[in-house]
């Protein structure tokens, strides 16, 4: 069964260094997701991409956060300047379509630690 | 804003036997969708199953049941004859139905353990 695939499983980093995570949704899906999970923390919603850009993003996404989709299987998390609190399980996730019951499929997520 | 709230951090049970996730929510919309995820320790969420707001029949898939009960906005998970391939955290989520708002509202998640 086709998977989310995302590297690299652990990402540490210096505070203030910029950081890119990756994520290979599964190839007939068309609407890409990025959550966060703080440890001991509820998963939250990041952002949605469709289309090439960006088509919805929470409080969280500020201008730190980036989204990028530059080939036509991978789709990327830059985080600039990189804080302790940004240290936390990320999470790609892929969905044929963007509403209704169709499930969203996640990856394994990537743990990153900012120190 | 819509929250999901799950009330049981940690669940155990005893293989064989049955166990139920609690799920509330808090919506003021009328339509919308409820899932609930299992997250073993490898870590990669995985749908278990599934409930449009609009049906009435509580979905179903092989041991896994749901009792939904809009009026109370409530979306329990039964999982009956229990495995130890069930142990995980268990993640209730809500998604609105139509427009733009596709993502998904986790509560904070069950950890379920079953014992041998």
């Amino acid at each position: 069964e086709p998977e989310v695939t995302q590297t690299p499983s652990h990402q540490v980093t210096q505070m203030g260094q910029e950081v890119i995570l990756r994520c290979v949704p599964i190839s007939n899906h068309l609407y890409f997701y990025w959550y966060r999970q703080i440890l001991g923390q509820k998963v939250e919603f990041l952002v949605s991409f469709y289309n090439n850009e960006i088509s919805e993003k929470s409080e969280i996404f500020d201008d730190q956060f980036s989204v990028e989709r530059p080939d036509g299987s991978n789709f990327t998390l830059k985080i600039r300047s990189t804080k302790l609190e940004d240290s936390a399980m990320y999470f790609c996730a892929s969905s044929v379509v963007g509403q209704g019951s169709q499930p969203q499929h996640f990856g394994d997520g990537t743990r990153l630690s900012i120190l | 804003a819509q929250t999901v709230t799950q009330s049981q951090p940690e669940m155990s049970v005893q293989e064989a036997e049955t166990v139920t996730l609690s799920c509330t929510y808090d919506t003021s919309e009328s339509d919308y969708y409820l899932f609930w995820y299992k997250q073993p320790p490898s870590r990669q969420m995985i749908l278990v199953i599934r409930q449009e707001a609009y049906k009435q029949q509580n979905a179903t898939e092989n041991r896994f049941s749901v009792n939904f009960q809009k009026a109370a906005k409530s979306f329990s998970l039964k999982i009956s004859d229990s495995q130890l391939g069930d142990a995980a955290m268990y993640f209730c989520a809500y998604r609105s139905y139509g427009g733009s708002q596709g993502n998904l509202i986790f509560g904070k998640g069950t950890k379920l353990s079953v014992k041998p």
